[in-house]
């Protein structure tokens, strides 16, 4: 059962533009969705996150956009620059817990 | 330096053959945790501490096994590997309010 879903698994947007990449969950007992960014050879690390409490992040040029009704949420990488190609992947936290439960991941990447 | 480091960062083994990971964190994280990373799975977890001598079954901990005998390492253990575990595998770890988790650089295993 996967409970955090990824949309798109790949993602080509040239630079400048604004790259969308969605998230969905099904446990209404998550309050907490960090993204974790990953370049090739390396490990994940944290971008930005949001609590279930609010409906927007923002970061620089990114920013996530949450509905908790509807059980979604999007990270908008906006002026995409090629060092933003990577992977993205949406996690989800909840009832108390404090492990991570990860999508599948979003490979984004960024013609010049 | 790099706070969560892992070794070694490739091993071949061979199918049967005993396999350990090492996973050491400088962070003073009561937290780890370890991943393994597949296309078209993403993160999954195997297995994570709370402390010292403390391991918990992840979500596909089935042929690995988790030690922790410091606040430091965190080894992941497969007894007898089968091509099934041919992946890249990361540790984490947390400060166990799940806000963060810091990832090591991961490990390419090859069982051949």
């Amino acid at each position: 059962q996967q409970q955090v879903r990824q949309s798109p698994q790949s993602l080509t947007v040239w630079e400048g533009e604004t790259a969308i990449l969605n998230c969905s969950y099904e446990n209404s007992a998550f309050d907490y969705f960090p993204w974790y960014q990953q370049f090739p050879g390396e490990g994940p690390a944290l971008l930005i996150s949001i609590l279930s409490v609010s409906n927007k992040k923002e970061d620089g040029r990114f920013t996530i956009f949450f509905n908790k009704r509807e059980k979604k949420l999007s990270l908008h990488i906006a002026d995409s620059q090629p060092g933003d190609s990577a992977t993205y992947f949406c996690a989800a936290k909840g009832g108390g817990a404090d492990r991570l439960t990860f999508g599948k991941g979003t490979q984004l990447i960024i013609q010049p | 330096e790099a706070a969560v480091t892992q070794s070694p960062r490739n091993k071949v083994a061979v199918t049967g053959g005993k396999v350990t990971l090492s996973c050491n964190q400088t962070n003073n994280h009561n937290n780890m945790y370890w991943y393994r990373q597949d296309t078209g799975h993403g993160l999954r977890l195997i297995h994570y501490s709370y402390g010292a001598g403390s391991t918990e079954k992840g979500d596909i901990p089935d042929g690995y096994k988790a030690s922790r005998p410091s606040q430091e390492n965190f080894s992941l253990i497969l007894e007898l590997a089968t091509p099934s575990q041919t992946s890249v595998y990361f540790c984490a770890s947390g400060d166990g309010t799940g806000i963060e988790q810091y990832f090591g650089p991961g490990t390419r295993l090859t069982v051949l």
